[in-house]
């Protein structure tokens, strides 16, 4: 089956940039999303990618795909304290055709320190 | 004006107990999502649903029984809780469409504590 792995944790200074990991087994992945999840919240779509282009940014956030090596990034500029959470890299397989599944990573626990 | 709303947001219950959490989404989407995280924030499917069919169902036990009466609302009922149960369950929704980009719209879980 599909799957999904992250690195577990990343500590990095206020205003430095962080970049985290993620590397898929799906080839037919169609899309790849990066999602924060605060403290006690729900999951927030920060950005997504789709699988025929290379990079995508978006203000602060750069996504940086390798279909060959079936590998993603996720890198914040300028990182904040209010960027302190989990990040979880999915991607989305297709299951039929009014379906779809996401497969999530463990997900990132990103910790700035100011 | 929430978009994926569950409830209760917490539910603390006794092993063996039936309980159910409900989900609505106003987005107009025509699939909708359960999902389970546990104490290692691990995230997995646990059920799909298009337009009120049962498309995912990924190795659950059937002591877990998702309805949808509509297509705004997704709610799970559990049986005979067990303590390996507990974890956050999170509601979402999308439009689904084979090929184009249908974002996740996800609740803010419901955090179950089976005592």
């Amino acid at each position: 089956g599909e799957d999904v792995e992250q690195s577990l944790f990343l500590s990095v200074r206020e205003g430095d940039s962080s970049v985290i990991n993620c590397t898929y087994t799906d080839s037919s992945s169609t899309y790849l999303y990066w999602y924060k999840q605060e403290p006690g919240a729900g999951l927030q779509l920060l950005t997504y990618i789709f699988s025929n282009m290379d990079m995508k940014q978006d203000q602060r956030l750069t996504v940086l795909l390798n279909k060959k090596d079936k590998h993603l990034s996720l890198r914040i500029a300028d990182t904040q304290t209010g960027d302190s959470a989990i990040y979880f890299c999915a991607d989305k397989s297709m299951i039929k055709a009014a379906g779809n599944k996401l497969t999530f990573g463990g997900g990132t626990r990103v910790l700035v320190k100011p | 004006d929430t978009a994926v709303s569950q409830t209760p947001k917490y539910l603390v219950t006794q092993m063996g107990n039936d309980k159910s959490i409900k989900c609505e989404q106003n987005l107009g989407h025509d699939t909708m999502y359960w999902y389970k995280q546990d104490s290692k924030k691990f995230l997995k499917i646990m059920f799909s649903y298009n337009n009120k069919e049962l498309i995912i169902n990924e190795t659950v036990p059937n002591r877990f029984s998702p309805k949808s009466p509509d297509k705004a609302h997704l709610n799970l009922h559990i049986n005979s809780l067990e303590l390996g149960d507990s974890a956050v369950y999170f509601c979402a929704s999308s439009q689904g469409a084979g090929g184009r980009n249908t974002e996740a719209f996800f609740g803010q879980g419901t955090r179950l504590t089976v005592v």
